[in-house]
């Protein structure tokens, strides 16, 4: 089964500093996550996006949907050392929903 | 309060036992999902349920069982088939299984066969 391509595998990075990573895919999706995971912690839905085009901000952080809908990134603005963990995309099509490998951050303060 | 339960927590299981991984759900969810998570990978779909009795296999299926007598509940049979269990296992469920719905995790079961 394909999974998505996710960039950059990590980034290590100076408190305050803004961050960017994407999630490419040859497929075409109808719904981007993102999710940033705890070590030992199951995943936590960061943002939703529901539409080709979307941009959807919460707090610190911004999302878009991609509008061939075969790609997604995420911002993170003014970086703080909590933002340390691995974050993950997932695109959801019909039945079953596709992860990307991870991008762990390392925020130092 | 709403949620995604998994348990247990932490399970040893010695080589050659089934061992059976719980995942509940109180958010009238219809799909759930199973993945697994290697060290430095993302998540493998291992099976999903778009409703009860119904379930279809994943990436990588082979030597796990699944069964969806409730909808509330989506329970993982790791058998003895499975050549390399060990790992962090994730349940999830969804309320809508075509595509438009938000997927949500429990905190996972890392299962560890000694």
């Amino acid at each position: 089964g394909q999974q998505l391509n996710q960039n950059p595998q990590s980034m290590f990075i100076q408190e305050g500093e803004d961050v960017s990573m994407n999630c490419t895919s040859s497929s075409i999706f109808n719904t981007w996550l993102w999710y940033k995971q705890d070590p030992g912690e199951g995943p936590v839905l960061l943002i939703a996006l529901y539409k080709a085009g979307e941009l959807t901000s919460n707090g610190r952080l911004t999302a878009q949907f991609g509008i061939t809908r075969k790609d997604s990134f995420l911002n993170i603005s003014a970086s703080i050392p909590s933002d340390v963990g691995i974050y993950f995309c997932a695109g959801q099509r019909n039945n079953d929903m596709r992860f990307g490998a991870g991008t762990r951050l390392t925020v130092k303060p | 309060d709403g949620g995604i339960t998994q348990s247990p927590k932490y399970l040893f299981r010695k080589e050659g036992q089934n061992v059976t991984l719980s995942c509940e759900q109180n958010l009238n969810h219809d799909a759930m999902y199973w993945y697994r998570q290697d060290p430095g990978q993302g998540l493998r779909l291992i099976y999903y349920s778009q409703i009860v009795n119904d379930f279809q296999k994943g990436d990588i299926a082979e030597g796990y069982s699944v069964s969806r007598e409730k909808k509330e509940s989506f329970p993982l049979t790791v058998t003895s088939a499975q050549k390399n269990p060990t790992a962090f296992y994730l349940c999830a469920s969804s309320i809508t299984p075509t595509g438009q719905g938000t997927a949500f995790f429990g905190q996972g079961t890392r299962l560890t066969v000694v």
